[in-house]
């Protein structure tokens, strides 16, 4: 299995713009989260799925933020407009159906840079 | 609610030294603890983790017990080499929460020759 996917690695925009990021879980799971992180703040995990569902979002700092998982495959992560304090790392994971002791499976993340 | 404690960093270290990352818990019931490390420029990644009271987790050299009697699941290595230097985080799955975990803030460890 190629592990989560993420894209882009890298984005650079500026104040304003949209931007999308995207994730592919890894195949058979059935959970998908988001995380943002920070050098001030670490990780913080943002929203999560379950079976394309989601679950608890009370991490998303804004309205600005927004996530959609369309199917099991696929999830995007949008920031309408971007500000420069949404610069950071966000990372996706994903983990198997329900159950003590699954791991997360972390993607290589996408480095946003807002100017 | 459920969440972990640790020490804070950047710990410096020389290569062969001995290492321990401090880490305690608060949580109902039996939660589940990991530890995550993540390299320069990647996602985090499993390193070992333990399900129950006593359990030792353990990969790489590195190890981690699971104490309930003082709510902690310290990391330790006998001899770190260059290669350990990353960014180490403590993490729980509670008992009730289904898979969501709670992440430490993370402790950055640089080994040098």
């Amino acid at each position: 299995d190629a592990g989560v996917i993420q894209s882009p690695r890298h984005e650079v925009t500026e104040m304003g713009q949209e931007v999308t990021l995207r994730c592919k879980p890894i195949s058979g799971h059935d959970y998908l989260f988001w995380y943002r992180q920070t050098m001030m703040r670490g990780l913080e995990l943002l929203i999560y799925f379950n079976n394309n569902v989601p679950i608890d979002d009370s991490g998303m700092p804004e309205d600005r933020f927004s996530a959609k998982m369309p199917n099991a495959s696929f999830s995007t992560l949008k920031i309408q407009p971007s500000e420069p304090r949404d610069s950071a790392v966000y990372f996706c994971a994903s983990s198997e159906p329900p159950g003590l002791n699954n791991e997360q499976f972390f993607g290589p993340g996408t480095r946003l840079t807002v100017l | 609610g459920d969440s972990v404690t640790q020490m804070e960093g950047p710990v410096t270290l020389s290569e062969e030294a001995f290492l321990t990352i401090n880490c305690t818990y608060t949580a109902t019931g039996y939660p589940s603890l990991f530890w995550y490390v993540q390299y320069p420029g990647e996602g985090l990644q499993l390193l070992l983790k333990a399900t129950k009271a006593d359990d030792k987790g353990s990969n790489k050299g590195f190890e981690a017990t699971y104490r309930k009697e003082t709510t902690s699941f310290h990391l330790e290595k006998g001899s770190v080499q260059v290669s350990d230097s990353a960014v180490y985080f403590c993490a729980l799955q509670g008992a009730n929460t289904g898979n969501q975990f709670y992440f430490g803030t993370g402790t950055s460890l640089t080994v040098i020759p």
